[in-house]
């Protein structure tokens, strides 16, 4: 069964840092681009990062870039969020998700929640 | 990275049909055959209806179909069921980033 979990989020404090990690199983997860998109509570979907499939090139949203790193580890089959310099706004439910065969993102993880607050 | 532009809510009665629109630019909706449409219950993740404009994944009902006019993408549900119920969200891939959203519609079936 192809699978997504996500993991790491929490409650952390402005100006912190937290790592999500986003295990894959049941495709061969290195032949693939892989995305970061979060939902504020009560909001819409926003696309936040992604990785080629062998970690050589990323690319990050406006709101993100700069404070946020997408890495990847293609022998653990995991996928990583690094975020720093969080602010309120951040606040959101995290997915990873994943283009699998098709143009489009047909692979979603359950979400992990960050709560940025003091 | 302005978010596609869709009505906040649609609504129709079982068995009637509806259309949702989302509006892009030239960098995105209107460069590229790349719009998909996803299906959010509330509390779940979201999952994936049409991709690639006209096409459906496996599994997704033949009542849902999507088009393209220039920089407009749209979503039409026919035969509405309870289930429809849902907010739906249209992406495309764009040319300054990778995949922008549009805002969600909430389908009410009354």
């Amino acid at each position: 069964e192809v699978q997504l979990v996500e993991s790491g989020g929490g409650l952390v404090q402005p100006g912190g840092s937290l790592r999500l990690s986003c295990a894959a199983s049941g495709f061969t997860f290195s032949n693939y681009w892989m995305h970061w998109v979060r939902q504020a509570p009560g909001k819409g979907l926003v696309w936040v990062s992604r990785i080629h499939s062998d970690g050589s090139s990323t690319s990050y949203a406006d709101s993100v870039k700069g404070r946020f790193t997408i890495s990847r580890d293609n022998a653990k089959n995991t996928l990583y969020l690094h975020m720093n310099s969080l602010r309120a706004e951040d606040t959101a439910v995290y997915y990873c998700a994943g283009p699998l065969g098709v143009n489009a993102l047909n692979i979603w993880g359950q979400g992990t929640m960050v709560t940025v607050s003091s | 990275q302005s978010a596609l532009t869709q009505p906040a809510s649609v609504s129709g009665s079982p068995g009637q049909s509806i259309t949702i629109s989302c509006t892009g630019t030239s960098s995105d909706v209107g460069s590229y055959n790349l719009v998909s449409w996803h299906q959010q219950h509330p509390g779940r993740a979201p999952k994936l209806m049409i991709y690639e404009v006209t096409k459906r994944p496996s599994g997704v009902s033949s009542r849902f179909s999507g088009s393209k006019s220039g920089n407009t993408a749209s979503l039409t549900i026919s035969g509405l069921q309870a289930e429809d119920g849902a907010d739906y969200y249209c992406s495309s891939y764009a040319t300054s980033t990778s995949w922008v959203f549009g805002g969600g519609t909430e389908l009410t079936v009354l």
